[in-house]
């Protein structure tokens, strides 16, 4: 099993573009979350997605949109990109939501806006 | 929402001393409480939890503790090993969501 996957490694991209990030796992898990992390401020959540065809805000939504494409995949986009979402971007999964079950966490993408 | 709060932020540490970290948080509901471990450049990594009605947990070097009274709990590393650097965050949860200390960068000296 390859676990949770997620592409790019690595993105530039300038102020205004567009992207995708992808996200995949093999787990047959159900919940399935994308986070931020900057220096010094831990894990922040952006979305989650509880169950296939629900996706909720997290902590700091703003400037992001998903989409859970299925069981498997769950897809961050940011549609006009700032410096300040300047970030490393984890993706993980989990059985089920509030059960006390471990997050699994892809390698993470590593985005800079200039 | 729930907000972790998470000390020391960094923490430098003798091999074979101790290492402690303590979390509060602040919603009386949260019920999960993962500790993970992030080393230099890759994902971070379940390395212990407790359930909120378990006072402490131990696997072999490390430890939790919970004190659900004064809501914060925290990480016991036993004889510190090279491999022990790392970034740890704690964690608490009371639904789908887990909220995240802001990390405390281990660093253990030969």
């Amino acid at each position: 099993n390859a676990g949770v996957t997620q592409t790019p490694k690595f993105q530039v991209l300038k102020t205004g573009q567009s992207m995708t990030l992808q996200c995949a796992q093999d787990m047959n898990h159900n919940s399935m979350y994308w986070y931020r992390q900057d220096p010094g401020m831990g894990l922040r959540l952006i979305y989650y997605s509880a169950s296939e065809g629900t996706t909720d805000k997290g902590e700091v939504p703003n400037g992001y949109n998903v989409s859970r494409l299925n069981k498997r995949e769950f897809s961050l986009r940011l549609e006009s990109a700032a410096p300040s979402q300047t970030s490393v971007y984890f993706c993980a999964s989990t059985q089920v939501a509030g059960a006390y079950n471990e997050q699994f966490f892809g390698p993470g993408t590593r985005l800079t806006v200039l | 929402g729930e907000n972790v709060e998470q000390h020391p932020s960094t923490l430098s540490v003798q091999e074979g001393d101790s290492a402690v970290i303590k979390c509060t948080y602040s919603d009386s509901a949260s019920n999960y409480f993962p500790w993970y471990k992030q080393e230099l450049g890759k994902r971070p990594q379940l390395i212990i939890d407790i359930r909120s009605n378990v006072g402490e947990k131990k696997d072999q070097r490390i430890a939790v503790t919970l004190n659900k009274t004064a809501k914060h709990f925290s990480l016991h590393i036993t004889e510190t090993q090279p491999e022990d650097s790392a970034v740890y965050f704690c964690a608490a949860s009371n639904d789908y969501k887990l909220s995240f200390g802001a990390g405390t960068t281990v660093t253990v000296r030969a």
